[in-house]
């Protein structure tokens, strides 16, 4: 089945710099890509999806890059502020059944003055 | 905003006791799932369902038992807690299965 995987498990960035959080995965034929915010203290929240149907999608200063070849989808963060601070799971549809995701292991964002 | 609200927040229980986690959702959504958060393992799925009486396995569901009473309601039980069972369990709902995927806040279940 799909396996979805992050190997970053931190990242610290200086506030204002950029950060990038990457994903890969196992499926080929997995087609729908999310990323979920994890607050401390606080459940998960959408940020951002990305369809096989495009290598690219940006929303305000949130961008995912999709390399289908290489079977890896990126988190790209930019103008890094403090509240960015937070887990960041990927995730992407199980194989056996496309109703459910498969989520990475998370990666630890500290943005610091 | 979909409201997904979870009781109890946190539970302690003793080894072998018995712990039902409630979820209800009042989004109108099919999908409904429990997810344990684990440090190093991520949100592994144990149980969902895609309407009232329906139940599907996840990917850890050995020790827990589910049941979907109505739309709204989903339930978790542990009928013999253990201390591997230690964790943070989430419900989600959605409407469309993987898209827009709502979560509660989260039941902290500690077994000693």
């Amino acid at each position: 089945g799909e396996k979805v995987e992050q190997h970053q498990s931190t990242l610290s960035v200086r506030e204002g710099d950029s950060a990038v959080i990457n994903c890969t995965y196992t499926d080929t034929a997995s087609s729908y890509f999310p990323w979920y915010k994890q607050e401390a203290g606080k459940s998960l929240h959408f940020v951002i999806d990305i369809r096989s149907n495009v290598d690219r999608k940006q929303s305000q200063r949130l961008t995912v890059l999709l390399d289908k070849k290489a079977k890896r989808f990126s988190l790209h963060i930019t103008a890094t502020q403090p509240e960015d601070s937070a887990i960041y799971f990927c995730a992407a549809p199980a194989t056996s059944s496309g109703q459910k995701l498969v989520f990475g292991q998370g990666t630890i964002l500290k943005v610091y003055l | 905003e979909a409201a997904v609200t979870q009781s109890p927040r946190n539970k302690v229980t003793v080894t072998g006791g018995n712990v039902t986690l409630s979820c209800r959702q009042t989004n109108s959504h099919n999908y409904m799932y429990w997810y344990r958060q684990d440090t190093g393992h991520g949100l592994r799925l144990i149980h969902y369902s895609y309407g009232a009486g329906n139940l599907q396995i996840g990917d850890v569901p050995d020790g827990y038992k589910a049941t979907r009473t109505t739309q709204e309601d989903f339930f978790l039980l542990l009928e013999l807690a253990s201390p591997s069972q230690t964790s943070l369990y989430f419900c989600a709902s959605s409407g469309g299965g993987v898209t827009e995927v709502f979560f509660g806040k989260g039941t902290r279940l500690t077994v000693v």
